[in-house]
């Protein structure tokens, strides 16, 4: 069946140093891949995402790559600021209706200063 | 600014209980999302409804159920919740029927079956 895999499931890195989060997908139909962050005791938000006919898109700190041959994206954070601590979650659409998701089990960036 | 609310925060049921989680939209998206939060496990889809009326079962529905009478509320119901169903339940909306849709969370329902 699908299945997002996401590594690794904790990340601890110092403040102003880069952090990368890798997700692999198994639907090769699969042409929409999010990133959702979820702050401690708040909701799931939309940081940044892409579409299968785009290599990498940036958004200030935040970028992600996505290779459509090896089914795998990446979420990468530079300059990371104890604000990023957050779990992160990749996504990518479902070949099923064309309107959902199925998410990664999530990483938990820690920042320490 | 879409808001998505829930019902509850908090709540706590017996073993065999019908229990009803309610979820409100008020910016008239077409779709909606039931997600079950579990530690290690991730976001995993419950059931998710594109219409009025209309409903798909996602990656783990056994033991629940939905409705969605009116376009702005779906509900997730536990016919006879048992413990495994102590859970967080997020529910989520979308403009439209597209994936490429943002998802907007409400805050969440942390339940726990006794």
């Amino acid at each position: 069946g699908e299945n997002v895999e996401q590594h690794p499931s904790t990340l601890s890195v110092q403040e102003g140093d880069s952090a990368v989060i890798k997700c692999t997908y198994s639907d090769s139909a699969s042409n929409y891949f999010p990133w959702y962050k979820q702050e401690l005791g708040k909701r799931p938000q939309l940081i940044i995402d892409i579409r299968s006919n785009v290599g990498e898109k940036k958004d200030q700190r935040i970028a992600v790559t996505l290779n459509k041959t090896a089914k795998h994206f990446s979420l990468h954070i530079t300059e990371t600021q104890p604000e990023d601590s957050a779990v992160y979650f990749c996504a990518a659409s479902r070949n099923q209706a064309g309107t959902a998701l199925i998410f990664g089990k999530g990483t938990t960036l820690s920042v320490s200063s | 600014d879409v808001k998505v609310t829930q019902s509850s925060r908090y709540l706590v049921k017996r073993t065999g209980e019908k229990v009803f989680l309610e979820c409100v939209q008020d910016m008239d998206h077409e779709n909606m999302f039931w997600y079950r939060q579990d530690p290690g496990l991730g976001l995993r889809l419950i059931y998710f409804s594109y219409d009025v009326k209309m409903k798909e079962k996602g990656d783990i529905p056994e033991g629940y159920s939905v409705s969605r009478e009116k376009k702005e509320r779906f509900s997730l119901i536990l016919e006879s919740a048992s413990t495994n169903q102590t859970s967080m339940y997020l529910c989520a909306s979308s403009p439209s029927g597209r994936a490429s849709d943002t998802q907007y969370f409400g805050p969440g329902t942390r339940l726990t079956v006794l």
